[in-house]
Formats: structure tokens, sequence, C-alpha cells
């Protein structure tokens, strides 16, 4: 069974760094895609990047190019959104979602993980 | 970076059919913008209905269909139920650059 699962909630303040990650298990994990979408509260969803664990090569949405970094460890089967510095515009949910290129498919998704910034 | 639209609202009544489209501000929508449809109930992650335009997964209710219609990629719940209130979003990729739509709130009143 394919499964995204990531880390618990985070509440952090603004200038803080962190590190959110996205587990796959019961698939290939080096022959997919993942991408990161953020929803902040009450808001729709916002592409933020992806990257393919097999290389790794990461892309980002011109809106977030600079803000975060996506990372893999093809070792763990985990990938990764990080911030060097938050800020409470950064509150949100963060959802990872596994993309198949061949398909064009974005199949299987996250639950989530909502990080609180206070400023 | 192109922007993606959709009908902020629509109401369809149950039995009813409604169709949800997804337009792009750089012109016509095409198959080569590989539309999704995700759905959102309050509360939940998405998930995956429509990918590549047309194609459905497992657990995509045969009521939901997906297309091209007049330059947009659309949606279309035909039989729609209560469970389907939801929020529906388009997703277009402009040469590997991905775009999520606004969103559609669907009820079905």
């Amino acid at each position: 069974e394919v499964q995204l699962v990531q880390s618990g909630a985070e509440v952090k303040k603004a200038g803080e760094s962190l590190k959110i990650s996205c587990k796959g298990s019961g698939y290939s994990f080096t022959s997919y895609w993942i991408g990161w979408v953020r929803q902040m509260p009450g808001k729709g969803l916002e592409w933020m990047g992806i990257i393919y664990p097999g290389d790794p090569d990461s892309r980002y949405s011109p809106s977030f190019q600079g803000q975060v970094t996506i990372s893999a460890d093809k070792s763990i089967t985990t990938a990764y959104l990080q911030w060097s510095s938050l800020k409470a515009s950064d509150t949100a949910m963060y959802y990872c979602v596994r993309h198949d290129s061949s398909s064009e498919d974005f199949d299987y998704w996250g639950q989530g993980t909502l990080v609180t910034v206070s400023s | 970076q192109a922007v993606v639209t959709q009908e902020p609202s629509l109401t369809v009544s149950p039995g009813g059919t409604v169709t949800l489209t997804c337009g792009s501000s750089t012109g016509a929508v095409t198959s080569g913008h590989y539309p999704c449809w995700f759905q959102q109930k309050p509360g939940q992650a998405p998930r995956t209905l429509i990918y590549d335009t047309i194609n459905k997964h497992s657990w995509t209710p045969a009521r939901f269909s997906g297309s091209l219609l007049g330059g947009k990629a659309a949606l279309t719940l035909s039989g729609a139920q209560p469970e389907d209130e939801a929020e529906y979003y388009c997703l277009l990729s402009y040469s590997g650059a991905r775009v999520f739509g606004g969103g559609t709130k669907l009820t079905v009143l």
C-alpha cells in the first residue's frame, strides 16, 4: 500500500528554522517525484515545488524560490521541506503529494503538517 | 507566472449535473497542460479525482468525468450526491511548472 506519512504539527517562533518530512512507503521511492503544496488558513492550494529523489533534482515555483528548500534522503525514503528563518506568514498546512511523470498523475497525498509561526 | 481561473462557487441540486471549469491566462487549456482535478473536504487532505485531462483513479466515483471544453479543462459531475459538496481545485502544468486554480466551492442543495 502506497503511503506518504508526514511529520507532526509544529509551533515555532518567527526567525526560527524548521524542517518537516514526508516519508514514502509501499513503492519505489526513487521512481516518483514528490511535490509540496501550501494551504494557508481558509485559503486555496498553492504549488511550492517538487523533487525527484532519484537524482535529486528539485524545482521551485517562482513564489517560493529562495524561501524554502526541498530535499530528499533516498536511504530513508523521506522528502523534506525546510525554512531557515520562518515568518508568521508561513503559518499554513503543508502537504506532500506523489507525482508519476510517466502518466502526469498526482496520486497519493500525505495527511498534511500544520505549521504555526508566532511573531 | 500564469494565472489559473476557476468559478469561485457553484450550486447543484441533488441528482443534477454541473460542470466546473479551469482556464488559463496564457490562452486555451490543452492536453499539454495535463489538467488534474482534486477534491478537498473540510479538515481533510486533497484527493485526486482526475489526471491528465480525462483519467480516473480506482477511487474516483464514476459520476465524475474530465474533459476539455471551450478552451478550458472541465470537470463534470453527473448525478450529484450530498457527499460531493466540497472544494474542487484544478492544477495545470506549464512545461513542468505547476499552478493551481483558486478552487470552486461546490454546494449540493
